[in-house]
């Protein structure tokens, strides 16, 4: 039963554009979202989370939005730069947990093309 | 961000013997110390959680005898496979927190062990 979903396992983006990763979740008990980068044979790095009070939390050119009545939240990059070519997990957390880590979609290869 | 740094980055071993993997965060103290495992193209699954001083808490599905886990002080975890098996084999990934829930967690480089 995969609580946090990332339907697409592959996107490509030209180069300067905007590139969007989706993610869905199921458990409505999530209060805090976060968006990993992560290259092979490496551990995720950290790009940028949102709380569910919010809706949307802006770093450079990471953006994440966060629709609460559709279970949904998206990464906008702008522009999509090489560098950015990697597999991007979102994660979700309950606070009220417990035991408090985190729930991982299966990731999103994101290929930025020249 | 923080750096937590996991040790080895990769291990070979033959079926039926031990290996423990460190989890060590080099600049801050955690509280909290998770270990995910993730099979090729699949998500980071949450093992464990430990926290600092006490028995770590298991996920459903996890061997707590098999996957032993040891918090013994702010700034290292250690993961043992016991008894590993070829099906053991997988990429070990811990991550660090210090402070509260909403603390951001930070991750180590992983662990690619491979049992034969």
């Amino acid at each position: 039963d995969q609580q946090v979903k990332q339907n697409s396992p592959s996107l490509s983006v030209q180069e300067g554009r905007i590139s969007i990763l989706n993610c869905d979740y199921t458990n409505s008990m999530f209060d805090y979202f976060l968006w990993y980068k992560k290259y092979p044979a490496e551990g995720p790095t950290f790009l940028i989370s949102i709380s569910s009070i919010k809706d949307k939390n802006e770093d450079g050119r990471f953006t994440v939005f966060l629709n609460k009545s559709a279970k949904h939240l998206s990464l906008h990059i702008v522009p999509s730069q090489p560098g950015d070519s990697a597999v991007y997990f979102c994660a979700a957390r309950w606070s009220g947990g417990g035991a408090d880590g985190l729930t991982f979609g299966k990731g999103t290869h994101l290929i930025i093309q020249p | 961000g923080a750096v937590v740094s996991q040790h080895p980055s990769w291990v070979i071993c033959k079926s039926g013997t031990s290996v423990k993997i460190e989890c060590r965060s080099l600049d801050f103290q955690a509280t909290t110390m998770f270990w995910y495992r993730q099979f090729p193209k699949q998500s980071l699954m949450l093992m464990a959680t430990s926290n600092e001083g006490s028995k770590a808490t298991y996920e459903q599905g996890v061997e707590k005898d098999k996957f032993l886990i040891n918090h013994a002080s702010l700034t290292l975890s250690t993961l043992t496979v016991t008894s590993a098996h070829p099906e053991d084999s997988s990429f070990y990934i811990c991550s660090a927190r210090s402070g509260t829930v909403n603390t951001e967690a930070f991750f180590g480089q992983g662990t690619r062990l491979t049992v034969v």
